[in-house]
């Protein structure tokens, strides 16, 4: 089994509004990660999570704040976003983040900021 | 710096062979992917190959590696109208974490 399942699978928020993303994988994965796609680009590295601890932050604004609460989880926090946020927000997993490990992705969450 | 570079778009007829071609930049990249996305969903993990491999074949894919030209190319046999997506090549393994560089991605639009 190599899936990644998250939720919502799509969700609309005003500029004012505080909304969660959820990850989840049951493949023993210690490497968990957020990625965001916008139109027609390829993803975007947002965070790393190793071992659920941040390991990686690719300079992404505060308003999107990760949380990984166990080995299975991972959550995107989002809170003041703008409409330039809009994108497919994407969680894959890997074993663990040595170099070469295979990420399996999810189905993504289409977000849209009004 | 870290770079791949695909085409954007390749059309194929239905039951023809596809080649889909990706270069990339960084010499220690371990592994290279190809991943394949459908409209609106997440990326579909297709197949990959370790650099210090040539070719990797599975089922429909196959996979050749050119390491002294840094030239990734994608097979795949048969091209059916569920093959049109868009594939996006990837390198793995470069920098201090598993970082993935992704590639523009091709758009393949397989017609009867």
């Amino acid at each position: 089994d190599t899936e990644v399942t998250q939720t919502p699978k799509h969700l609309v928020m005003g500029m004012t509004n505080k909304k969660s993303l959820k990850c989840e994988q049951h493949m023993g994965h210690r490497a968990m990660y957020w990625y965001k796609q916008k139109a027609k680009k390829p993803p975007e590295l947002m965070f790393v999570y190793s071992y659920e601890k941040l390991s990686i932050n690719e300079s992404v604004p505060s308003r999107f704040s990760p949380e990984c609460p166990n080995s299975s989880l991972l959550n995107l926090h989002l809170h003041a976003l703008q409409p330039e946020d809009s994108a497919l927000y994407l969680c894959a997993s890997s074993q663990t983040t040595a170099k070469g490990e295979t990420q399996y992705f999810g189905p993504g969450t289409r977000l849209l900021v009004l | 710096g870290e770079d791949v570079e695909q085409s954007l778009f390749l059309s194929v007829r239905e039951g023809d062979s596809s080649v889909i071609n990706c270069t990339y930049t960084d010499s220690s990249s371990t592994y290279l992917y190809w991943y394949k996305q459908e409209p609106g969903a997440g990326l579909q993990l297709l197949t990959y190959i370790f650099s210090n491999m040539d070719m990797k074949q599975d089922q429909r894919l196959t996979v050749l590696l050119n390491k002294k030209d840094k030239h990734l190319s994608l097979r795949i046999a048969d091209t059916q109208t569920g093959d049109s997506a868009i594939y996006f090549c990837a390198e793995g393994g470069s920098g201090g974490y598993n970082k993935l560089i992704f590639g523009a991605g091709t758009r393949l639009a397989v017609h009867p």
